[in-house]
């Protein structure tokens, strides 16, 4: 079955960076894009951006694209998350979660809460 | 970007009823619509996709429809375990976006 893992929650500085982890299994990694969405407590979801795990092409959305940079360990079936120059509008709830043929998010992780807190 | 205009923000249903949420596109997406319920502390479910089509295990009485540019989820019959929060998202173009969310609750 299907399972994306999220690393743990995250309590960071304001003006460091976090990277954040999702380790995907029951399928194969390469065949699909991993996608990220934002979740800001009790808004509604934002989209970061998209990698695709055989190539390493990345597409962000523009709002995030000096915010997050994402990556891929293929020996390991990983994406990555990193967020740079964290400010308290970075806390939130950050998901991974598996992209389709199509263009939606069939399954998800579990989601990390990240703290930005002096 | 494409706007994803979601009502009611929520609402409140009794058991067996009918519930319907829309989600207007501000611009043609075709069928490249899909629909999400996420409970408390959880990650987001996914129910439809393709506008209409069932996700795997999701039970029967939720359904999708399009009309233009409006889209719309439907629980025949409510019960119990769906109260939650409903979103919307246009797989269309980049950026991807969701809709503001419908918290449904029982009555």
């Amino acid at each position: 079955q299907v399972n994306l893992l999220q690393s743990g929650a995250a309590l960071v500085k304001p003006g460091a960076s976090v990277k954040l982890s999702c380790k995907a299994s029951g399928y194969t990694f390469t065949d699909y894009y991993i996608h990220w969405v934002k979740q800001s407590h009790g808004k509604s979801l934002e989209w970061i951006g998209y990698i695709n795990p055989n190539s390493g092409y990345t597409n962000y959305n523009e709002k995030f694209k000096s915010k997050a940079t994402l990556t891929v360990d293929k020996s390991t079936n990983t994406a990555y998350m990193e967020l740079s120059r964290l400010t308290s509008e970075d806390s939130a709830t950050y998901y991974c979660t598996k992209g389709t043929t199509t263009d939606y998010f069939d399954y998800w992780g579990q989601g990390v809460m990240v703290t930005v807190s002096s | 970007d494409i706007q994803m205009t979601q009502s009611p923000a929520s609402l409140s249903a009794s058991l067996e009823e009918i519930v319907t949420i829309t989600c207007q596109a501000s611009q043609d997406i075709g069928n490249w619509l899909a629909w999400y319920q996420q409970k408390p502390g959880k990650s987001p479910q996914l129910l439809i996709y393709g506008a209409t089509s069932l996700a795997d295990g999701v039970p029967s009485r939720f359904s999708g429809s399009r009309s233009g540019t409006q889209y719309s989820l439907k629980i025949s019959r409510l019960q119990v375990e769906d109260p939650g929060i409903y979103y919307c998202l246009q797989g269309y173009s980049a950026p991807y976006t969701f809709g503001a969310g419908t918290k449904l609750e029982l009555k």
